[in-house]
């Protein structure tokens, strides 16, 4: 079977840095993905590592350590629309399943 | 290009009810998924269609959700008879046969009552 964690909520002020983390435990790891839900939105793909390291795409960055099976989501120079969900998510390589399993999502609120 | 679109946006039904989601993928993905999400908890995996077959159904909940995807282009998830427990927002998303990530619709707001 296949878990993740990640906390709950967040908050942060606008401009700031916030690191979303995600551990995970899985039977076949194959990558850990990141997406964005806004209230009443769409889940929408941010990023995603098959290798440890930090994978920058402008203000977000993501990050994975397979040794330590966690990896973590870091938002710069935070603006009011990124308040939102963020789940992390893993697909079961032994299976080769190419189902998504997600977290239980991060709220983020950013504060002006 | 346009995205993955669901019908209806919501439903309300009552208890013992039908109703069937609609879901239309990006032209030329292969690859159709439906997820759940029930209130303040995680999206969770229902089932996976590669063109017209069912890859992966494992997460169905019970015989009470029917998925077809009749010519491996729009899909439609059936629920007979609804339960309270059903409600919820159903989510399709679709994916090449390259890539990783998954392109999800706006989702369907399914209430029960």
């Amino acid at each position: 079977g296949q878990s993740l964690e990640q906390p709950s909520e967040v908050t942060a002020v606008e401009g700031a840095i916030v690191q979303i983390n995600c551990t995970y435990q899985t039977s076949g790891f194959y990558g850990l993905s990141w997406y964005q839900q806004h209230d009443g939105g769409a889940p929408t793909f941010l990023s995603y590592n098959a290798l440890d390291g930090l994978e920058e795409t402008g203000r977000f960055s993501s990050f994975l350590s397979r040794s330590d099976s966690y990896g973590y989501l870091l938002l710069q120079e935070l603006q009011m629309k990124d308040s939102a969900s963020y789940f992390c998510a893993v697909q079961d390589r032994d299976t080769g399943r190419r189902a998504l399993t997600f977290g239980s999502g991060t709220r983020l609120q950013v504060q002006p | 290009e346009a995205g993955v679109t669901q019908f209806p946006s919501h439903s309300v039904i009552e208890k013992g009810q039908t109703v069937t989601l609609r879901c239309d993928p990006i032209s030329g993905h292969d690859n159709l998924y439906w997820y759940r999400r029930v209130m303040g908890k995680e999206i969770k995996f229902l089932l996976h269609f590669v063109k017209e077959s069912k890859q992966d159904e494992s997460g169905m909940p019970n015989n009470r959700f029917l998925a077809e995807r009749t010519g491996g282009t729009y899909s439609t998830l059936k629920v007979q008879p609804a339960e309270l427990e059903d409600s919820g927002v159903y989510f399709c998303a679709s994916s090449s046969n390259t890539g990783h990530e998954q392109y999800f619709g706006p989702g369907t707001r399914l209430t029960v009552t």
